[in-house]
This record gives structure tokens, sequence and C-alpha cells, in this order.
């Protein structure tokens, strides 16, 4: 069966330091997404693609986190500088289109800053 | 107020026994239900989803949604040691919103 593949798997970093994510969905997908997932607590979304498009960042700290997605097929997460509140599970996420309710998730990266 | 309350556990259960789950929520736009088990390290998986109120059964596992009081459930006979992990409910309206989950433990 097909799944969402995240790298790396785990990453421990610096404050101040860059650190960057990478998803690769399901073929076929056209929604993407990007969740963070604090420990004891639910994924909480951080940014939706459709295609290549951002439909909902709402929730996206801008000033620090970028998120792409160019072709509309594997999507990028970046975080620049990383905050020691930073440290979480980083889920992506992918669905056939926006209304499905069936999204498979990836494993994740667990990024710890230090 | 959250839009979606869960209590996180964790809850320990003897094997074979039935394991309740519920989630509260506030909003009422939401149409959608789902459950999903997220393994140790892993991503969730979806278990099950429904729109409507009433019993939705699969397996070993029954989704209940009472829309009047707002209030979802997760059932699970003849419990397993494999059935230990983290249960998440989320809620669709315009997103998806989910709870904080609960952990269950399936004691041998």
């Amino acid at each position: 069966e097909a799944e969402v593949a995240q790298s790396p798997r785990y990453k421990i970093t610096e404050k101040s330091q860059a650190v960057a994510f990478w998803c690769d969905p399901i073929s076929g997908h056209a929604t993407l997404y990007w969740y963070r997932q604090i420990l004891g607590q639910g994924p909480e979304l951080l940014v939706q693609f459709q295609d290549e498009s951002v439909v909902d960042d709402s929730q996206l700290p801008k000033d620090r986190f970028s998120a792409e997605r160019l072709k509309g097929v594997d999507s990028t997460l970046k975080i620049q500088p990383a905050e020691l509140g930073d440290s979480a599970m980083y889920l992506c996420a992918s669905s056939f289109d926006r209304d499905s309710l069936r999204c498979n998730f990836g494993p994740g990266t667990r990024l710890t800053v230090t | 107020q959250k839009e979606v309350e869960q209590d996180p556990g964790p809850l320990s259960v003897p094997e074979g026994a039935i394991v309740s789950l519920n989630c509260t929520y506030s909003n009422s736009a939401f149409q959608y239900f789902m459950w999903y088990r997220q393994y140790s390290r892993k991503g969730p998986e979806l278990l099950m989803y429904t729109y409507s109120s009433g019993n939705k059964e699969d397996g070993r596992f029954t989704a209940q949604v009472d829309k009047s009081s707002k209030y979802i459930s997760l059932f699970i006979r003849d419990s397993q040691p494999s059935d230990s992990a983290t249960y998440l409910c989320a809620m669709r309206g315009d997103k998806i919103i989910f709870g904080k989950g609960t952990r269950l433990h399936i004691l041998p």
C-alpha cells in the first residue's frame, strides 16, 4: 500500500539554526497538510496545500516558518530560526482532494531543539 | 472552551474487555467525525469515519455519534494488547480539528 514519505525521521538542532523537513505524498493526492504535534497533544494544522497553492496557513508562524510545494507534488517545511518551543513531531499528510475524509499520515519528523 | 475535548488518560483495561473512548465538542458546524489510532513514534492512521448520528461498525470497532449532545464514542470489543495506542478523535467543519488523544493500555 502506498505511503506518505517523510525525512528525516529525527532531527536535533540548536536554537537559532535553520531546519527543513521533506514530505512526499501519496501519488495522485492533490491535498497536502503539514501538522505539528506537541507531546501529549493532538495534531494542529500548520498549512494546507491544494496542488501547489496554499489554501490555509492561518496557524503557520510566518515570521519563522515557511512551506512550499512548488510542483504540486512533494513539499518542504522550513523553520528559521528554530526556537526551543518548536520541539515537536512534524507530520505530513495527504488526501485525494480537500473534501476527502481519508487522510494518510506519514511517520513524522521528531524535532528536538536544544 | 476548546472545540474538541478528549480525556488524555491513560486508560488501562484487561485483555478482552470492552473499551469506551469519548470526545465532546462545541462547534455545531462539525459535519464529519473520525477516529485515528496512533502507535508510539508513528503517524496517526484512520480507523473510522462517520457523518451522521447513530452507530457505525467495523469489525471489533463501533463508532457512535450523538449530535444532539455533541458527543462521540469509539467502542472496542474483545480488546487485544495490539490495541494499545493513542486514540485521537477528529472532527471536520471547514478544517479538521483533533482531540488531544487518549492513551490506551490493554493489559495481557
